[in-house]
């Protein structure tokens, strides 16, 4: 089965409301990070975070190891937020396996 | 200045040619991988190289073959094209791979097979 399943595959909000995404995993892991993808293509690393919480403006990551998740939540969401956010896991060695994604549509 | 090169941005080829796509980082970074991204599939790892070295590869095809002339260098060779080949690649790189660091991504090459 998938290692990496994402959730919700999509999600439309309207600006200003909070959204939470969702990254669950079906092994152990080394490393965990969130990517925004922009319509068009190119991936930003937004959090690198194996474990515990991480802030950066309104944007929060939590991992919880025990429990094979990680989520995002993005605070007072803004058009620019639009796009794909993707999670990646490093199960050992080199090889990163990512989610399928969360398409996030933030309208006026 | 963009840190992660990919040459070229777009590129149309015909089946049964071959092609390379370029890959250079100026991150100081140790290792470099390849991915592809298709319209059907989730982002998928294809190659990770350390220090110049291939470390993991994960694509079944042969006639994908990853070159490394130079540390900051991972180019991507692929020969006897096919129009499932169509996808982005994207290059990436990382502090040391291996263990805990973040990647950093390239813009990508989008590559179109008739």
């Amino acid at each position: 089965g998938q290692q990496v399943q994402q959730s919700p595959t999509s999600l439309v909000l309207q600006e200003g409301e909070n959204a939470e995404l969702q990254c669950n995993f079906s092994t152990s892991l080394n490393s965990m990070q969130w990517f925004y993808q922009r319509p068009g293509g190119s991936l930003v690393s937004v959090f690198y975070n194996p474990s515990g919480t991480k802030q950066s403006g309104r944007l929060t990551s939590t991992t919880v190891i025990k429990e094979r998740r990680s989520s995002l939540h993005i605070s007072s969401s803004q058009i620019t937020d639009s796009g794909t956010y993707l999670c990646a896991i490093r199960t050992g060695g080199y090889k990163v396996v990512f989610g399928s994604g969360t398409r996030l549509l933030v309208s006026p | 200045d963009p840190k992660i090169i990919q040459k070229p941005k777009y590129l149309v080829a015909v089946t049964g040619s071959e092609k390379i796509l370029i890959c250079e980082q100026y991150l100081g970074h140790n290792a470099m991988y390849w991915y592809r991204q298709s319209a059907k599939k989730p982002l998928e790892f294809m190659f990770s190289y350390s220090y110049q070295k291939l470390m993991d590869n994960q694509t079944a095809s042969s006639r994908f073959q990853p070159q490394s002339s130079k540390k900051n260098h991972l180019d991507l060779q692929i020969t006897a094209l096919k129009p499932d080949d169509s996808a982005t690649y994207f290059c990436a790189s990382s502090q040391e791979g291996g263990g805990a660091d973040t990647q950093y991504f390239g813009p990508g090459t989008r590559l179109l097979v008739l």
